[in-house]
């Protein structure tokens, strides 16, 4: 069975602090994704990587940063979290295969900034 | 570049009776569709996907979608709701040569009893 899994499921930080989400896959994916959820605006991609030690700017990066050392692990950092940055953050797996390659969600990690 | 319009942010309907919730999309390049559903305190899973072939695609359990290309639409049907299909969708497009997706804002589906 395929898995995507995230290192919490609710996190709750206080502002100023830096934070750490981790996402493992075991499925040897080489693209991992890290989006957040926010009611009325779907999915926004914060970003991603193609491979190992790689990374890309997504839609919305502005106060996050992201590691890839190993190709099962994909962490996103909030280096000083503000309370605009409370949400449900996905992390998402894909093989490279261009085309048709669907994306594999992990179960979330709901953050709270007080 | 791609977008997603989900125009229901929220659908009710009672338990077995049918539902269509809209997806359109807007793209310069040809594109894969696919609907995913989160249930509650859940990550997303995959229902359906178009990919090529024929234009109406069957999930296992009684969603379709039809994908109409004039019209730019990847509405998804199901002809009798259950109570456990009470979820969010979402729509999501993605270029057939690029590796990132465009998910719409989802539609929350609540299928009363």
């Amino acid at each position: 069975d395929v898995k995507v899994t995230q290192s919490s499921r609710y996190l709750v930080k206080r502002t100023g602090e830096k934070v750490f989400l981790e996402c493992v896959q075991d499925m040897d994916h080489e693209n991992m994704f890290w989006y957040r959820q926010d009611p009325g605006l779907g999915l926004r991609l914060i970003y991603f990587s193609y491979d190992v030690k790689m990374k890309e700017k997504g839609d919305i990066p502005e106060g996050y940063s992201v590691s890839r050392e190993k190709k099962e692990r994909f962490s996103l950092i909030l280096e000083s979290a503000s309370t605009n940055q409370t949400s449900m953050y996905l992390c998402a797996s894909s093989a490279r295969l261009a085309g048709n390659n669907e994306q594999f969600f992990g179960p979330g990690t709901r953050l709270t900034v007080l | 570049a791609q977008s997603v319009t989900q125009l229901d942010s929220q659908v009710p309907v009672f338990e077995e009776a049918p539902v269509e919730l809209r997806c359109n999309y807007s793209s310069s390049v040809s594109v894969y569709l696919f609907w995913y559903v989160q249930y509650p305190n859940q990550g997303l899973q995959l229902l359906l996907k178009y990919l090529s072939g024929s234009t109406l695609v069957e999930s296992i359990n009684g969603f379709e979608a039809e994908f109409n290309k004039s019209q730019t639409s990847f509405h998804l049907r199901k002809p009798s709701v259950h109570i456990s299909d009470t979820a969010e969708y979402f729509c999501a497009v993605k270029g057939r040569y690029g590796q990132n997706f465009v998910f719409g804002p989802g539609t929350r589906l609540s299928v009363l009893p």
